[in-house]
């Protein structure tokens, strides 16, 4: 069963440490989306990619925040330096969306989440 | 940009009865349109979708949605919801604008159900 996985599932960090959070996302998709879930703001779209380029990044404080794809398999998100005010949950979702993708496609996965606690 | 409006941010029920989750969506052109839902401390899990053909669509767990074009809606319903439904719920669109790329999610609706 293809599923969207996240790592860490669970951290825990000081101010000002480096955070690093991993997806990878289902084999074949090209889409990957990075979200935030907070009980204040909802669901946030910080970024995502298309066939591993960066389509849009907007969502995401650039002076802290940083995306990238090194591979297919492989997404991260990272946080440097981290401030309290980073803490909630990273989702990443993936998914075979875009015009030329099969209607059963069109659909983005998510994972379990990375939950965030910086204090 | 879409935006996603879901009225009810809480919907409390008793077990058994009917329940229907409102959705608007700010757009009249083409898009396609889901339903997820979060169950505590997961991540968000498809229910349904609407991408083309019939206005009604059904999901998992006895969950159908009705696309309506005019009224730019796509409301959630259940004839007889459990306990095991507690959850939040959340509407998303895709934009053509975007090619489809970009997802706009609501606010989310909690169902909570009450025995």
């Amino acid at each position: 069963d293809a599923r969207v996985t996240q790592t860490p599932r669970h951290k825990v960090t000081e101010m000002g440490q480096e955070v690093t959070m991993r997806c990878q996302p289902i084999l074949g998709h090209n889409t990957v989306f990075w979200y935030r879930q907070t009980m204040m703001q909802g669901l946030e779209l910080l970024a995502y990619f298309r066939n591993r380029a960066p389509l849009d990044d907007s969502g995401m404080p650039k002076d802290r925040f940083s995306a990238e794809m090194p591979d297919a398999t492989l997404a991260t998100l990272k946080i440097q330096p981290s401030e309290p005010r980073d803490s909630a949950v990273y989702f990443c979702a993936s998914g075979l969306v875009g015009q030329g993708a099969h209607d059963s496609g069109n659909t983005i996965y998510f994972g379990e989440g990375s939950w965030l606690t910086v204090v | 940009a879409q935006s996603v409006t879901q009225l009810d941010s809480q919907v409390p029920v008793f077990e058994e009865a009917p329940v229907e989750l409102r959705c608007n969506y700010s757009s009249s052109v083409s898009v396609y349109l889901f339903w997820y839902v979060q169950y505590p401390n997961q991540g968000l899990q498809l229910l349904l979708k609407y991408l083309s053909g019939s206005t009604l669509v059904k999901g998992i767990n006895g969950f159908e949605a009705e696309f309506n074009k005019s009224q730019t809606s796509f409301h959630l319903r259940k004839p007889s919801v459990h306990i095991s439904d507690t959850a939040e719920y959340f509407c998303a669109v895709s934009d053509p604008a975007y090619n489809f790329n970009k997802f706009y999610f609501g606010s989310g609706t909690k169902l909570n159900v009450k025995p």
